[in-house]
């Protein structure tokens, strides 16, 4: 079975401040692929950025770049620069063949 | 292109009654998952479909819940009397294929959420 943890709860950040969002998974597969998701107030789940397993560079798109630490099984989202528009939940997930599995999240409010 | 779409967008019910939710993937997508979201908690896995055929219905929490995708599209998920408990967004999923692809992108709907009063 897969489980992902996000410790943190909430989180406050300054406009335009960086701001990490921490996150540890457990497996036993070898391959799997891990995802950052953003869930608006709205509640569509936007995906932000993707890091496979076998990948050796840490993943960037944008503003937001995925630090993997694979031997910690840590996937941590780092966003820099953040926009009042950031505010949301966000959520880890692993994929191992076809099932996605979340982590319970983490608020992030943005303050001007 | 459309996306993932989900109807109803809300739907009221009273405990003890039968709803359908549905929803309709992206166009061309074989693969086609449910998850249900409860309050402050994250997507948990329903239900996998790879082309008409549910792959993997592990998720189903028990036999009130069955969902159907006859042609490969669209898909409903049906719930039979429902309690107070199945309250929660429900969240549709499709991805061009299922397993076997390392990046393999699932695009969410914008869900459906259901009351049970």
């Amino acid at each position: 079975a897969q489980k992902i943890t996000q410790t943190q709860p909430g989180m406050f950040v300054q406009e335009k401040e960086a701001v990490t969002l921490d996150c540890t998974y457990d497996t036993s597969d070898q391959s799997y692929g891990l995802f950052w998701y953003k869930q608006p107030s709205s509640g569509e789940m936007i995906f932000l950025i993707y890091q496979g397993s076998y990948d050796e560079q840490n993943a960037t798109e944008g503003r937001y770049s995925l630090n993997f630490q694979k031997a910690r099984k840590s996937a941590n989202l780092v966003i820099s620069a953040s926009q009042l528009g950031d505010s949301a939940m966000y959520f880890c997930a692993m994929r191992v063949e076809y099932k996605l599995s979340f982590g319970a999240g983490t608020t992030v409010t943005v303050r001007a | 292109g459309a996306g993932v779409s989900q109807t109803p967008s809300n739907k009221v019910t009273e405990k003890g009654k039968y709803v359908e939710l549905r929803c309709d993937p992206i166009s061309g997508h074989t693969a086609l998952y449910w998850y249900r979201q409860s309050l402050g908690q994250g997507p948990e896995f329903l239900i996998y479909f790879q082309g008409t055929g549910a792959a993997d219905d592990s998720g189903l929490p028990n036999d009130r819940f069955f969902a159907v995708r006859p042609e490969g599209s669209v898909s409903t998920l049906k719930i039979q009397r429902t309690e107070r408990g199945d309250s929660a967004v429900y969240l549709c999923a499709s991805s061009l294929r299922g397993s076997g692809a390392s990046y393999n992108e699932q695009f969410f709907g914008p869900g459906t959420r259901l009351t049970v009063l």
